[in-house]
């Protein structure tokens, strides 16, 4: 059980457009679920956390308006990087809060690579 | 001073050695930790999860938690070069602010 699916787990994309990246609780419903940003060798920074039906609330120094991120249901979260630039290359962590201790469970990570 | 400290290592062992990772806290409201695991770009895995002080044991894993002392570790017996891996330890007070220690990369040599 508390199986979270990530998609894509690479994409490769030009300066400018933008992405999504959708995170999925596979066999549980999430209420909350949360988008982590991870550097090489670096530990893993928590961007936002998205509450089904309501806006996000991000971290202090992420843009919003850069990370878009739309949690339409109990089972769904997506984060949009929008207007990608090379400084917006790494690697996107979400997970999902199962059970009544919100336990956190993790996707297997979009790699994003600006040219 | 950082909430989470931990040793990123790096730790070699060799096959069958017992290994123990741990961190220090500074928020004494922490009351929910964990250890995960994580892969080479691979998202991290739940590992152990335990809930204010004492220990939780689960096959060649142990993990416990000392509240008075703000420490937490991580025990892994008879050690396989599969759980060569970055071990993270992470820690909350309600399971909405998780805050990761920086991980130890842990080999373990055949």
């Amino acid at each position: 059980g508390a199986v979270v699916s990530q998609h894509p787990s690479r994409v490769i994309c030009k300066s400018g457009t933008s992405v999504k990246i959708e995170c999925r609780s596979l066999d549980f419903q999430a209420t909350t679920m949360f988008w982590y940003r991870q550097f090489p060798k670096q530990s893993l920074m928590l961007m936002a956390t998205s509450n089904e039906g309501s806006k996000a609330t991000y971290e202090q120094g992420v843009e919003k308006d850069k990370f878009l991120i739309n949690h339409a249901s109990l089972t769904l979260s997506t984060l949009t990087v929008t207007s990608a630039h090379p400084e917006d290359s790494s690697f996107y962590i979400c997970s999902a809060g199962a059970g009544p201790r919100n336990i956190q469970y993790f996707g297997a990570g979009t790699r994003l690579s600006v040219l | 001073q950082k909430e989470v400290e931990q040793d990123p290592g790096p730790l070699s062992v060799p096959e069958g050695a017992i290994v123990s990772l741990n961190c220090t806290y500074s928020n004494s409201a922490f009351q929910y930790f964990m250890w995960y695991r994580q892969y080479s770009r691979k998202g991290p895995e739940l590992l152990m999860y335990t809930y204010s002080s004492g220990n939780k044991e689960d096959g060649r894993f142990t993990a416990q938690v000392d509240k008075s002392s703000k420490y937490i570790s991580l025990f892994i017996r008879d050690s396989q070069p599969s759980d060569s891996a970055t071990y993270l330890c992470a820690m909350s007070v309600n399971n909405n602010d998780m805050r990761f220690g920086a991980g130890t990369r842990l080999t373990v040599k055949p």
